[in-house]
């Protein structure tokens, strides 16, 4: 069974499109992220949801925008999309956190988003 | 604000090579660690952690890390390494509710 799973895997599009990705977890966690990994690897958290409530989010431009229809899911819709976007995105889930740091995340396959 | 460095950015060993890549954090609290692998093509996966108790742990796939707190360090090591293990490691800390990454270490074996 996928614990973390996300749709579409790869992506590809115009300059100024607008395009979601989505996500669900089975593992029954209440906390979920959306990660961007540029093209060297890094890996930079975006967004964190728990319990479908905004709990972080990093310096990302609004054209993204996060929603989270129940805790098992959390998309990620991106609009008007620039060269710079494309990267893999990864979903993320974690139990509740332990002691007041974050437990393990368990991550998705992620989606390679190119945009042309 | 926490930050995390993985000093070697690209490692190439042969195969039954010992392997130890280095991971310091900045923020001298109280801190989970973890050592994830990123396979060519795959997803994150995580190999150990350490949230306290044993300044040893012990991962999967015969991996182990050490945390050390007076120096930082939470170096990944495996005695003898295989093909498989070529992949991208990834040392994170935790800061409240997010993970801070370092920027990952390439490991190659050729056989």
């Amino acid at each position: 069974d996928t614990a973390v799973s996300q749709t579409p895997k790869y992506l590809v599009t115009q300059m100024g499109n607008d395009k979601s990705i989505k996500c669900e977890q089975n593992l029954g966690h209440d906390t979920m992220y959306w990660y961007k990994q540029d093209s060297k690897k890094f890996l930079k958290i975006m967004f964190s949801y728990n319990n479908k409530e905004l709990i972080i989010n990093e310096t990302v431009p609004n054209r993204f925008s996060p929603k989270s229809p129940d805790k098992a899911h959390l998309n990620l819709h991106i609009n008007s999309l620039e060269l710079g976007d494309s990267a893999v995105y990864f979903c993320a889930s974690s139990p509740p956190a332990a002691g007041a740091r974050t437990d393990t995340q368990y991550f998705g396959p992620g989606t390679r988003l190119t945009v042309l | 604000a926490q930050s995390v460095s993985q000093h070697n950015h690209h490692v190439i060993l042969s195969e039954a090579a010992s392997l130890e890549l280095g991971c310091n954090y900045s923020y001298g609290g109280t801190v989970n660690l973890f050592w994830y692998v990123q396979y060519p093509g795959q997803h994150l996966q995580l190999l150990l952690k350490y949230f306290s108790g044993d300044p040893l742990v012990k991962g999967i796939k015969g991996f182990e890390a050490e945390f050390i707190k007076s120096k930082f360090s939470f170096n990944l090591r495996k005695p003898s390494v295989q093909w498989s293990d070529t992949a991208e490691y990834f040392c994170a800390v935790s800061q409240s509710d997010k993970l801070i990454f370092g920027t990952g270490t390439r490991l190659q074996v050729f056989p």
